[in-house]
């Protein structure tokens, strides 16, 4: 069974510019997290998704920040226009049914450099 | 509000020796914890999960936690390192009020196993 997958696994953007990272989910998972790591801190909690529906959002940094899934299948997390605080390391999870009995399954995460 | 310390960034230990990363959390409510593990370039792992049953918590690898509440810690134990074990450890928390499921990160411990 294929695990979480995250493309790209590396983005270098300018300051302005705009960039979409992408999350395909365990086939099957409702529950869809994400999640990010800024240089030298903690991983943090950005919003959760149970199929299409966002359950949760109250991690998200700001506006500049959209994550959508369609369908309820992968997850997109756009980020317009970027700033260099934006730079860390974007990791998503996965779970087939909500909360603390079951597993989350973490993808290997997307590293975004803002120049 | 939930949150864990993680008293080390860097611990180093050699192979063979016991392994000992420790967690302090802080949480109003019973907490639920994880012990998560990241190697290069991969997905985060559970390793281990406390959600108010046994006190000492048994997971993969060997490794093992203990829930003390008096003393607010979770740390995580193994008897003795692997090289394979060389990675970055999160202690994680989730009030067990939260029904979605959203993780609480510690800064992370990095495990150093020398030959």
């Amino acid at each position: 069974e294929a695990g979480v997958t995250q493309f790209p696994s590396h983005s270098v953007i300018e300051k302005g510019q705009t960039v979409t990272l992408r999350c395909d989910p365990i086939s099957g998972h409702d529950n869809l997290y994400w999640y990010r790591r800024v240089m030298g801190k903690e991983i943090k909690f950005l919003l959760h998704f149970v199929k299409e529906s966002k359950q949760d959002e109250s991690g998200m940094p700001n506006n500049r920040f959209l994550a959508e899934r369609t369908g309820g299948t992968y997850s997109t997390l756009k980020v317009q226009p970027a700033e260099l605080e934006d730079s860390g390391v974007y990791f998503c999870a996965s779970s087939h049914f909500g909360g603390l009995n079951y597993e989350q399954y973490f993808g290997p995460g997307t590293r975004l450099t803002v120049t | 509000a939930q949150s864990v310390t993680q008293l080390d960034s860097h611990v180093s230990v050699s192979e063979g020796t016991p392994v000992l990363l420790r967690c302090n959390y802080s949480s109003s409510y019973s907490p639920s914890l994880f012990w998560y593990v990241q190697h290069p370039n991969k997905g985060l792992q559970l390793l281990l999960k406390y959600t108010s049953a046994a006190t000492l918590v048994k997971g993969i690898n060997g490794f093992e936690a203990e829930f003390k509440k008096s003393e607010t810690s979770f740390h995580l134990t193994k008897p003795s390192a692997h090289m394979s074990d060389a990675a970055e450890y999160f202690c994680v928390v989730s009030p067990i009020y939260n029904q979605g499921g959203k993780l609480i990160f510690g800064q992370g411990t990095e495990l150093s196993v020398k030959p």
